[in-house]
């Protein structure tokens, strides 16, 4: 059973430098999402790819954050010149397009997340 | 814009027991799905359960269930015969199938702890 896979599953930096994410989802999964999770609150939604296409952008994706899906299967998740304030567990998460825009059949399943600590 | 509010932020069981974690939201979209994951200390997100806004059922997927009750918007979810294996945070989520695209809104969570 292939769920969705996060590398890697902990990252330690220091403030400054750049980090690269990457999120494998479910092969037949064609949406593909990106959160945020900083601890103590739920997941805060932050852009969601439809194949190779962003769709959507959350205003918390500040011009340091690119996400890419280049080829609509994995995909990247990107922070230049970190800050602290950027330590959270990021978290992927994938579904099917349901052709009848059923809510049901659009099941976000998650993969267990990269903890970001920034020093 | 879409809200969910969690007032628990935590809830003590004893085993066997059935626990309800509470959920309300707030929509102006007309057809909307409600979520509810299960997220370990591992840090993984599972799906538990889902209850559409125009189901006519509550939904049920083994020992989980859902206490959907429209008029007042509280979609609270029940474990029966809580085990030890429960404990975790409880996070309840929504999307709109109009507003708000893809995106789930989540709540705070309520972490439950199983007691032996």
């Amino acid at each position: 059973d292939t769920g969705v896979s996060q590398d890697p599953r902990h990252k330690i930096t220091k403030r400054g430098q750049n980090v690269t994410f990457r999120c494998d989802p479910i092969s037949e999964h064609n949406r593909l999402y990106w959160y945020r999770q900083t601890l103590g609150q739920g997941p805060e939604f932050l852009t969601y790819f439809q194949n190779e296409a962003q769709l959507e952008k959350s205003r918390l994706l500040s011009d340091r954050f690119s996400a890419e899906r280049p080829k609509g299967s994995f995909s990247t998740l990107e922070i230049q010149r970190t800050e602290q304030g950027d330590s959270a567990m990021y978290l992927c998460a994938s579904s099917l397009r349901s052709l009848g825009g059923s809510i049901r059949g659009e099941t976000q399943y998650f993969g267990p997340g990269t903890r970001l600590l920034v020093l | 814009a879409q809200k969910i509010t969690q007032t628990q932020p935590g809830m003590f069981v004893q085993e066997k027991e059935a626990v309800t974690l509470d959920c309300t939201y707030d929509t102006s979209d007309p057809s909307y799905g409600l979520f509810w994951y299960k997220q370990p200390s591992s840090g993984e997100m599972i799906f538990l359960i889902y209850q559409g806004s125009y189901d006519q059922q509550n939904a049920t997927e083994g020992r989980y269930s859902l206490n959907f009750q429209k008029a007042r918007k509280s979609a609270n979810l029940v474990i029966s015969a809580s085990q030890l294996g429960d404990s975790a945070m409880y996070f309840c989520a929504m999307r709109g199938l109009i507003q708000g695209a893809q995106k789930l809104v989540f709540g705070q969570g309520t972490r439950l702890t199983i007691n032996p």
